[in-house]
């Protein structure tokens, strides 16, 4: 049972237009969410995060909105650039910030076309 | 310092023998985790420590699997009598204890297992 869920296997975007993945929870308990980046041949890189507190949060051309009671969750990448294609994970806490084991999706691949 | 790094980065081996993988964490990070990943899939969680203590074990896939950080440093990965079904991406990853972790999880690049 998938308890995070990201339904876009892929995405393609424009350079310079936004890339918004979405991603849903079904686990009330998880308190902190997490984005990661992955390239091919490498291990996932941290991205952004928020914490349940919060509905937004910010960090240059990555912001992650966070809507509770939805249980859903989604990063937008403004202006997107080609060396933003990777795939995306999306990762879950029941703890308070990232330091407890994260339940991951199963990633959407974001192409961004130059 | 170099981030987390994996011993060795890609493994073969034959049905039913053992392997054993290597991980060295960011030198002042003493959370220490264990991640599978299969094709199409996200990282699973298998294990994680806080220095040596092993904090959760229950999600090692089988008693074919065990895992140690004997000093509170490198952990080591292994898997008795492989299975093909074992094949996948082992990833590992550190953290510090604490709310200082905003920044989340470091990964390693993973070590690449192939059971023939």
């Amino acid at each position: 049972d998938q308890q995070v869920k990201q339904n876009s296997p892929s995405l393609s975007v424009q350079e310079g237009r936004i890339s918004i993945l979405n991603c849903d929870y079904t686990n009330s308990m998880f308190d902190y969410f997490l984005w990661y980046k992955k390239y091919p041949a490498e291990g996932p890189t941290f991205l952004i995060s928020i914490s349940s507190i919060k509905d937004k949060n910010e960090d240059g051309r990555f912001t992650v909105f966070l809507n509770k009671s939805a249980k859903h969750l989604s990063l937008h990448i403004v202006p997107s650039q080609p060396g933003d294609s990777a795939v995306y994970f999306c990762a879950a806490s029941a703890g308070p910030s990232g330091n407890t084991p994260l339940v991951f999706g199963k990633g959407t691949r974001l192409s961004v076309i130059a | 310092d170099t981030g987390v790094s994996q011993d060795p980065r890609h493994k073969i081996t034959k049905r039913g023998q053992n392997v054993t993988f290597r991980c060295d964490p960011i030198s002042e990070h003493n959370r220490l985790y264990w991640y599978r990943q299969t094709l199409g899939q996200g990282p699973e969680f298998l294990t994680y420590f806080q220095n040596e203590a092993q904090l959760e074990k229950s999600r090692l896939l089988s008693d074919r699997f065990s895992a140690e950080r004997p000093k509170g440093s490198f952990s080591t990965l292994e898997i008795q009598r492989t299975e093909q079904g074992d094949s996948a991406m082992y990833l590992c990853a550190s953290s510090p204890e604490g709310q200082r972790s905003s920044g989340g999880q470091f990964f390693g690049p993973g070590t690449r297992l192939t059971v023939l």
